[in-house]
């Protein structure tokens, strides 16, 4: 139901775009969220937004480099990445919120998409 | 930004026995916390939300508690396929804000 894309290999300092293809829900009555996971390490909440698009939050390390959209018209959900760092590195995965219409957690997830930032 | 410690990190059991992991909030979370399990390779399942609520599909040998700033996740007898690392996770709702805690790793001997 969930199916994100945009993940590969990329030097420091440049930019990436994920996205992730969304099916078999109404897409416009969730949020939706970005959390990632570095190899062998605990899960990290990224980002969210809202149903309609106009409210979104980050995790503190973004640090205004990061910016969460969502085409509710095409189903789906994006993250642009800019500045990445090497601490970026990380499985990226797309999640659907549990309720409608509100922030709580993480019900459907994605299989992830992996990030490697390196020189 | 609320700080959610997990523990054990580790738990080692015999399959049929209780396993009682603990999730504690640096500041009161009310209700809203959710348990998540995660298997090797995989991408993490919902087990429990709002606490207590079962996830469709979650064995009813799994059970959340607590409120507050103190949590619990119990499974009352476990199953070699319980083997997995378990993560607890909380929302602010505003400004919306979410992070999970450390993890605590099972292990079925």
């Amino acid at each position: 139901q969930l199916l994100e894309s945009g993940g590969e290999w990329v030097q420091p300092g440049r930019s990436l775009r994920l996205s992730c293809a969304a099916s078999g829900f109404r897409f416009e009555d969730y949020a939706m969220h970005w959390v990632r996971q570095a190899p062998g390490k605990g899960l990290e909440w990224v980002s969210v937004i809202d149903w309609n698009n106009r409210v979104t939050g980050y995790g503190d390390f973004v640090q205004g480099r990061f910016t969460i959209s969502r085409d509710n018209a095409k189903n789906a959900l994006y993250l642009q990445m800019n500045s990445l760092r090497v601490e970026d590195t990380a499985f990226y995965f797309c999640a659907k919120d549990i309720r409608e219409q509100d922030y709580n957690g993480f019900h459907v997830w994605g299989q992830g998409t992996m990030v490697t930032v390196s020189s | 930004e609320i700080v959610l410690t997990q523990s054990p990190a580790t738990l080692s059991l015999f399959p049929g026995e209780r396993a009682t992991l603990s999730c504690r909030a640096s500041q009161t979370v009310s209700g809203y916390l959710a348990w998540y399990q995660q298997k090797p390779g995989q991408a993490p399942r919902l087990l429990i939300y709002d606490a207590s609520t079962r996830a469709t599909g979650t064995p009813d040998r799994f059970s959340g508690s607590g409120f507050g700033a103190d949590f619990t996740l119990t499974i009352s007898s476990l199953e070699p396929e319980d083997s997995a690392i378990y993560y607890c996770q909380q929302r602010s709702n505003w400004p919306p804000e979410l992070s999970f805690g450390g993890g605590t790793k099972v292990e079925i001997k």
